[in-house]
């Protein structure tokens, strides 16, 4: 089977550091996904992560251990604006479809 | 055109009714995926095309659901015989070729069948 698993909710302060992990279980491998979805918008990606490693874009990383079938994504200097639901999705081959968790809904605080 | 499009963005239907939701992709983009999200969850997978073929249409919740993407580009998820159950948000996704990393999304389709 396939299982995505992530915090329902976090809350941070605003310019503090926040991780939001992931773990996964899917019967292949290829790519573990971000994506960051405000209230009533689509989806837009963030990160990319297919092999084991750190990937940081500005303040944003998002690490990936495939052993260990984990990710995290780590937001630094948080603003306000970063307040949204962050989804992991991983695909199990090529040109399949993504398999999203249920996403983990940031509130950044003053 | 500059992303994906979706219409209608509302659509109330009666139930019993049957549905057309529209999906235009980025021009040129070979993956079109549709998926449905309720609120408060992820994205959930229905069916994708590569080109204008249905790769994969596992997720369709039964076979009152039906998609075509019959010359490769837009493409038409159609519900028949609506249910209260199928109110959701309907969002398409298109990635630029298959096995492409990124997927872009719509913004979606809201329908509500009363």
């Amino acid at each position: 089977g396939q299982n995505i698993d992530q915090p329902t909710e976090m809350t941070a302060t605003e310019g503090a550091i926040v991780q939001i992990n992931c773990t996964y279980q899917t019967s292949g491998f290829n790519g573990l996904f971000w994506y960051q979805q405000h209230a009533g918008e689509a989806p837009t990606f963030l990160s990319y992560n297919v092999l084991d490693g750190l990937e940081e874009k500005g303040r944003f990383s998002s690490f990936l251990s495939r052993s260990k079938g984990y990710s995290y994504l780590l937001l630094k200097e948080l603003q306000m604006k970063d307040s949204a639901s962050y989804l992991c999705a991983a695909r199990n081959s090529g040109n399949t479809p993504l398999v999203f968790g249920k996403g983990t809904r940031l509130s950044v605080i003053a | 055109g500059a992303g994906v499009s979706q219409s209608p963005r509302y659509k109330v239907t009666k139930r019993g009714q049957d549905v057309a939701l529209r999906c235009d992709p980025i021009s040129g983009h070979v993956s079109l995926y549709w998926y449905r999200q309720a609120l408060g969850q992820g994205p959930e997978f229905l069916t994708y095309f590569n080109y204008e073929a249905q790769q994969d249409k596992s997720g369709l919740p039964n076979d009152r659901f039906s998609a075509e993407r019959p010359e490769g580009s837009i493409s038409t998820l159609t519900i028949q015989r609506t249910e209260q159950r199928d109110s959701a948000m309907y969002r398409c996704a298109s990635s630029l070729q298959r096995g492409q990393e990124t997927q872009y999304f719509g913004p979606g389709t809201r329908l509500l069948v009363l």
